[in-house]
């Protein structure tokens, strides 16, 4: 199974600023990558996904894709504290027969007040 | 958006006890779903790949005996934890993945296991 990294945090941003969130992967041949936010004992939710090089926003989130350098992230613009979470970074593998997502280990996010 | 149902939210257990954990895809075919098991302040961990009439596809380390995979129709698969003990409570979440919608998945709310 392929890598994903990301950075655990916790990251603290005020609210209103630009929360930046990062992660490497180690398949070269990845082509999908998926952001998904993740509540304290809740299941994962879909934020973005990628699947070309440069940046794709919606709304106040940004994604940027760089597949030379193996890396993806996510900008949020005007953190709110309701964005406090855990941001885990999602690579699809094909394995086995399959496309599989794999996941970084997530970066937790504290907006503050 | 689709809609992944999975039962029971929460399992409170004595040692030696099996648990079975279903995933409904609501409003789709599933041909195939996956299953994640995520452990306090780790990521989630690709535990096997479930699909539709035919046997499961493990993932390394992953005891097959142990945890036992059906997915009986298009838009059911069942886990099933065999003989649980207390390193077996984690936190575990099926997937789905609907056709025309590219490589997202869609995941059920989870189950929270915990083994006494």
């Amino acid at each position: 199974q392929k890598e994903v990294e990301q950075n655990s945090g916790p990251l603290s941003v005020p609210e209103g600023a630009i929360a930046s969130l990062n992660c490497t992967y180690s398949d070269r041949v990845s082509q999908s990558f998926f952001w998904y936010r993740q509540y304290s004992g809740k299941s994962p939710e879909l934020i973005m996904s990628i699947y070309s090089n440069g940046d794709k926003e919606d709304g106040r989130f940004t994604a940027q894709l760089n597949k030379a350098s193996q890396y993806v992230s996510l900008l949020i613009r005007d953190s709110q504290p309701s964005d406090s979470a855990t941001y885990l970074c999602a690579v699809n593998e094909f394995s086995g027969g399959y496309n599989k997502l794999i996941f970084g280990a997530g970066t937790r996010l504290a907006v503050h007040p | 958006g689709a809609v992944v149902s999975q039962h029971p939210s929460r399992v409170i257990c004595k040692s030696g006890t099996s648990v079975k954990i279903e995933c409904r895809s609501l409003d789709f075919q599933a041909t195939t779903m996956f299953w994640y098991r995520q452990f306090p302040k780790q990521s989630l961990m690709l535990m096997a790949t479930s699909n539709e009439g035919s046997k499961a596809t493990y993932e390394q380390g992953v005891e097959k005996d142990k945890f036992l995979i059906n997915h009986a129709s298009l838009t059911l698969s069942t886990l099933t934890v065999t003989s649980a003990h207390p390193e077996d409570s984690s936190f575990y979440i099926c997937s789905a993945r609907r056709q025309r919608t590219g490589e997202k998945l869609f995941f059920g709310s989870g189950t929270q296991l915990s083994v006494l």
